[in-house]
Formats: structure tokens, C-alpha cells, sequence
């Protein structure tokens, strides 16, 4: 099984602040690695497939980077609404796994 | 567009069994892989189980192999969690999720679209 291990598991900012979160993978697994936002009491919203591909309708201040083990989600000019938890995914091979999910808190 | 339903989920007793749905409706349903996700309370995201495009192959996650069954009818637009021999640490809110690519075998492919999710409590 593939694991993959976020950090930081909880990070407290303020709003125009830059969010910067790691995605390690425990062997490589090319660029199949996606990332969703779930806000309390939703569902998870896909924000970047593929490790940087953009999905239309999500804000240009979401991006992503990295391929094999390590992997960034980058949230630029943080604001209230991206209060939520990150997770990211792997889809390279069976089972497909989550991270353990990063908690942004707005300060 | 696209929608994803759930139902079926409530408060079962160990040992029991329930039957989760997954009505869809706005895209070809019988083109895509579906999935079952599942988050217990104040915890991650697990995938649970998948079922290809073409019907013909399905995965389990360890966790709960032998006991849960995915299924679908192309003809309901609907796919099927069967759910026995359940055990307290069931307990969570099970989501559908599509995988975004039509005839794909799921490798490689994110999750683009996905329900609201419904309850499931395994509590004597």
C-alpha cells in the first residue's frame, strides 16, 4: 500500500498569508496525485489533479507542484472562505490512499 | 449537471447489514467507474471500494474485503454498497465518487464528482 503522509496536520494563518503543504509519498507514483478541499459538513471538492493541472472554476490562488514522492499544494493570499481540510490522493496503484488531511485554520 | 445521491445509510447493529445507493444522473453513467469513500467521524478519507466502467472488475479495500459488495444497474443509474457483517468501526459517512475519465480502469484518475453522503452508525 502506498502511504502518504501530509504536513503540516493543522496550520493556523491569517488571511493574505501563503499556505504551503507537503504531500509525501512512500515510492514514487508519478504525477498521479490529486488534491481536494473539504469544508465542514461538505463533501470533498476537487481542487488539482494530476500534481499542478487546474480545474476550471476553482481560484487561480490554488496550485500545485511536484512529482514521484513529493508533492506541494500552494494556497496564495490566503482568505476566510479557503478555512477547510486538504487532503491529497493517489490513484497509482491499488488501493488508492489518502493523506491524513491539513487542517487551515484562519487566525 | 452532474449529481450524485446517496441513501440508504442509518443506525445498524453489529452484525448487520445495510444497502447503500447511488442514484446519478447528468452524464453516461454506464461509461464511468464509481466508487464508495468513506470518512469515519473527525477522520481522514478512506477509499472503500470501486467499480470499473465496463462492469466487469471490482476492488476492495482490505478493510472491508469479504464483507461489502459494489454493484451497479445501468439501467437505474445507480451503484450499490451491500454492507454485512458490520462492525463499530463501519461507522462513518460513506460518499459516491466518480472517477473522471469515461472507460477508465481508474489508474491514474481522480475522483471529479461526488454525493453528500449518507450516514452509516454500526452501534449495539
Amino acid at each position: 500500500e502506498i502511504v502518504l503522509t501530509q504536513s503540516p496536520d493543522f496550520q493556523s494563518v491569517t488571511p493574505n498569508d501563503k499556505v504551503t503543504i507537503t504531500c509525501r509519498a512512500s515510492q514514487s507514483i508519478g504525477t498521479s496525485l490529486h488534491w481536494y478541499q473539504q469544508k465542514p459538513d461538505q463533501s470533498p471538492k476537487l481542487l488539482i489533479k494530476y500534481a499542478s493541472q487546474s480545474i476550471s472554476g476553482v481560484p487561480s490562488r490554488f496550485s500545485g507542484s511536484g512529482s514521484g514522492t513529493e508533492f506541494t499544494l500552494i494556497i496564495n493570499s490566503l482568505e476566510a472562505e479557503d478555512a477547510a481540510t486538504y487532503y491529497c490522493h493517489q490513484s497509482s496503484g491499488l488501493p488508492q490512499t489518502f493523506g491524513q488531511g491539513t487542517k487551515v485554520e484562519i487566525k | 449537471d452532474v449529481q450524485l445521491l446517496e441513501s440508504g445509510g442509518g443506525l445498524v447493529q453489529p452484525g448487520g447489514s445495510l444497502r447503500l445507493s447511488c442514484a446519478a444522473s447528468g452524464f453516461s453513467f454506464a461509461n464511468y467507474g464509481m466508487n464508495w469513500v468513506r470518512q469515519a467521524p473527525g477522520k481522514g478519507l478512506e477509499w472503500v471500494a470501486t467499480f470499473t466502467s465496463d462492469r466487469a472488475r471490482t476492488h476492495y479495500a482490505d478493510s472491508v474485503k469479504g464483507r461489502f459488495t459494489i454493484s451497479g444497474d445501468n439501467s437505474k443509474n445507480t451503484v450499490y454498497l451491500q454492507m454485512n457483517s458490520l462492525r463499530v468501526e463501519d461507522t462513518a459517512r460513506y460518499y459516491c465518487a466518480r472517477w473522471s475519465k469515461p472507460y477508465s480502469d481508474g489508474f491514474g484518475v481522480e475522483f471529479d464528482y461526488w454525493g453528500q453522503g449518507t450516514q452509516v452508525t454500526v452501534s449495539s
